[in-house]
């Protein structure tokens, strides 16, 4: 089946690292997308990476990939009161697809 | 360039009324999908199209429906509406089909069904 398994609140202070965890299911999943959502507005892109990958780096951004496990995490660096959103783990699904999690409102406290 | 329009943005319906949702997608994106987005059960896929024809489809009763024109917009329907469909409805476009590239979001349309 297809699943997508994120903790529903994190809560950190200003200028500590956030890290979002998130498991799957789908094994042929080729891409991984991390998307952010902030009040009242769409979803946006925020990053990504591809399954062949096992880490990638993005300014403050970090994600870890563990294909073996199923197992993808998205970290942010000096986490700033701007970065309090939701953030959803979508993992593409035999590439036909994109596939959501609960999505992690993430607080951040000043 | 604009993004992705969905309209209406807000309505108010009553159980067993039906209700059409349209998108507009970025220009020159073939594909448009839908998701359903409720608190706590994150974004539940409906379907995708590309190039007119659906392409996938989720878990949701056939009282859900939707059709892509030649020009790309697409709309959703759903019929006999229960309590259960509020929620925020969103639309997405993409370059190619969903799952290979970034999916670009509409605002989305909040219905709420009393």
């Amino acid at each position: 089946g297809e699943d997508v398994e994120q903790s529903l609140f994190l809560s950190v202070r200003e200028g500590d690292s956030s890290v979002i965890n998130c498991t799957y299911t789908d094994s042929s999943s080729t891409y991984l997308y991390w998307y952010k959502q902030e009040p009242g507005a769409g979803l946006q892109l925020l990053t990504y990476i591809f399954s062949n990958m096992d880490m990638k780096q993005d300014q403050r951004l970090t994600v870890l990939l563990n294909k073996k496990d199923k197992h993808l995490s998205l970290r942010i660096a000096d986490t700033q009161t701007g970065d309090s959103a939701i953030y959803f783990c979508a993992p593409s699904v035999r590439g036909f697809k994109t596939i959501f999690g609960a999505g992690t409102r993430l607080f951040v406290k000043a | 360039k604009a993004g992705v329009t969905q309209t209406p943005r807000y309505l108010i319906k009553t159980r067993g009324q039906q209700v059409t949702l349209s998108c507009s997608p970025i220009s020159g994106h073939r594909s448009v999908s839908w998701y359903q987005q409720t608190p706590g059960q994150g974004l539940q896929f409906l379907f995708e199209y590309f190039s007119e024809t659906q392409r996938n489809k989720g878990n949701f009763p056939g009282r859900f429906s939707g059709r892509q024109f030649s020009n790309s917009r697409s709309e959703m329907n759903v019929s006999t509406l229960e309590l259960g469909d509020s929620a925020l409805y969103l639309c997405a476009s993409s370059l190619e089909q969903a799952g290979r590239g970034e999916l670009f979001f509409g605002e989305g349309s909040r219905l709420t069904v009393l």
